[in-house]
């Protein structure tokens, strides 16, 4: 079974502009949840997407924004880019039976100039 | 809201020792307990998970512990080799919340 798939790998942006993520969940998984990964916070939570519904929100800015489609794919977008928005973004898929149970991507690797 | 602390944040062992990286959670509701591992330019990759139903879960060279009580669990690799390296995130969460991380531990295995 394919595992989940991010794109695309590395994007590079200069502030201001916006930027779309793309991931698509491991074939019958219909959560998708979305992480941003920097050095210095770590890991650390987005939003859960569930039929296209979002499920849960983490603390950041109104500048970041998702949705889901009725195929379960998921993507996120950035709007008016800073320079602290540069990190990996962490795309987990999981089964609706086990949320918890969140299956990585290979990450978006997001540059802002 | 949770928060796990995780340490040490490096660790450096022989290959053949064994490693044991340990993780403290603050919301003792938390039901589910993750570890993954992340090499360089990957995703973190899920290797073993447990739930508070459960004090010890192996998977061939690997473990985890849970102690509800002091609201800390732990990974233990035996006989670690070269591969072992990499970065170690655990995780806790109470379910249908997301997962919260420690900060990792970055895991040298030195031949």
């Amino acid at each position: 079974k394919a595992g989940v798939t991010q794109t695309p790998r590395y994007l590079i942006k200069t502030r201001g502009q916006q930027v779309t993520l793309s991931c698509s969940p491991i074939s019958g998984h219909r959560s998708v949840s979305w992480y941003q990964q920097t050095p210095g916070q770590g890991l650390q939570f987005l939003f859960e997407y569930f039929s296209e519904t979002q499920r849960n929100k983490g603390n950041f800015p109104g500048r970041f924004s998702g949705r889901q489609f009725s195929n379960s794919r998921s993507e996120m977008n950035v709007s008016t880019l800073e320079l602290g928005d540069s990190a990996l973004y962490l795309c987990a898929s999981s089964l609706l039976t086990q949320p918890d149970t969140q299956y990585f991507g290979p990450g978006t690797r997001l540059t802002v100039l | 809201g949770e928060n796990v602390e995780q340490h040490p944040s490096t660790l450096s062992v022989q290959e053949g020792d064994s490693a044991v990286i340990k993780c403290t959670y603050s919301d003792s509701a938390s039901n589910y307990f993750p570890w993954y591992k992340q090499e360089l330019g990957k995703g973190p990759q899920l290797i073993i998970d447990i739930r508070s139903n459960v004090g010890e879960k192996k998977d061939q060279r690997i473990a985890v512990t849970l102690n509800k009580t002091a609201k800390h669990f732990s990974l233990h690799i035996t006989e670690t080799q070269p591969e072992d390296s990499a970065v170690y995130f655990c995780a806790a969460s109470l379910g249908n919340t997301p997962l919260v991380f420690g900060k990792g531990t970055r895991l040298s295995v030195i031949a």
